[in-house]
């Protein structure tokens, strides 16, 4: 069993369309949870923490839930430019290496 | 641009040859950290420097593969004797650690093809 595993997806909206992925992980004594975001032939760059009490930036929404293992990522009101691949992404222990899901695509069309 | 740089951006080599990638992380960054990704997959962690010890390699580290980071600063990998499955994106990031949070930044990578 993968330690972060993700829906692949494609999630093809439209533009204005609520849309969440979700993310569960395998080890319980993770302490630290992030989602990054992946253009195209790009590298990941940090689209926000996600802390136990939830957090919001603007349309994205991040929640943990430690005792299901589970993070979710709702992204409002989506334009295209959020079209990507979402990685869900844990520091697993040990020097903070970071442990990723295999992302979700979406494609945000008019 | 004052973020992770990494060189040369694309590598074509053949089977058997030795490549040696660079990356210059974010200056005053002391952690350094490898991945790689494959298509359809996320990155997967490598090895990681603090200042210029290697304190932790993944076991996808073979042999062939090798990393320093000589003075703290830059990081090279080396693969020797490349095999097809090695093609890849190599990504490198640097991080600094300030009060209690740690938040590593990507270079753009260097993409791998062994033919």
């Amino acid at each position: 069993r993968k330690e972060v595993e993700q829906d692949p997806g494609p999630f093809n909206v439209p533009e204005g369309a609520t849309v969440a992925f979700n993310c569960t992980y395998s080890n319980s004594a993770s302490q630290s949870f992030f989602w990054y975001r992946q253009d195209c032939r790009k590298e990941p760059k940090l689209l926000m923490s996600v802390y136990s009490s939830g957090n919001e930036d603007g349309r994205f929404t991040a929640q943990l839930n430690r005792a299901s293992q589970y993070i979710s990522l709702l992204i409002r009101d989506s334009k295209l430019s959020d079209s990507a691949t979402y990685l869900c992404v844990v520091i697993g222990g040990g020097y903070n290496k970071l442990i990723f899901g295999a992302g979700t695509r979406l494609a945000v069309h008019p | 641009d004052t973020g992770v740089s990494q060189d040369p951006r694309h590598k074509i080599t053949k089977r058997g040859q030795n490549v040696t990638f660079r990356c210059d992380p974010i200056s005053e960054h002391n952690r350094l950290y490898w991945y790689r990704q494959t298509l359809g997959q996320g990155p997967e962690f490598l090895t990681y420097f603090q200042n210029e010890a290697q304190l932790e390699k993944s076991r996808l580290l073979s042999d062939r593969f090798s990393a320093e980071r000589p003075k703290g600063s830059f990081s090279t990998l080396e693969i020797q004797r490349t095999e097809q499955g090695d093609s890849a994106m190599y990504l490198c990031a640097s991080s600094l650690m300030t009060g209690g949070v740690e938040t590593q930044y990507f270079g753009p990578g260097t993409r791998l093809l062994v033919l």
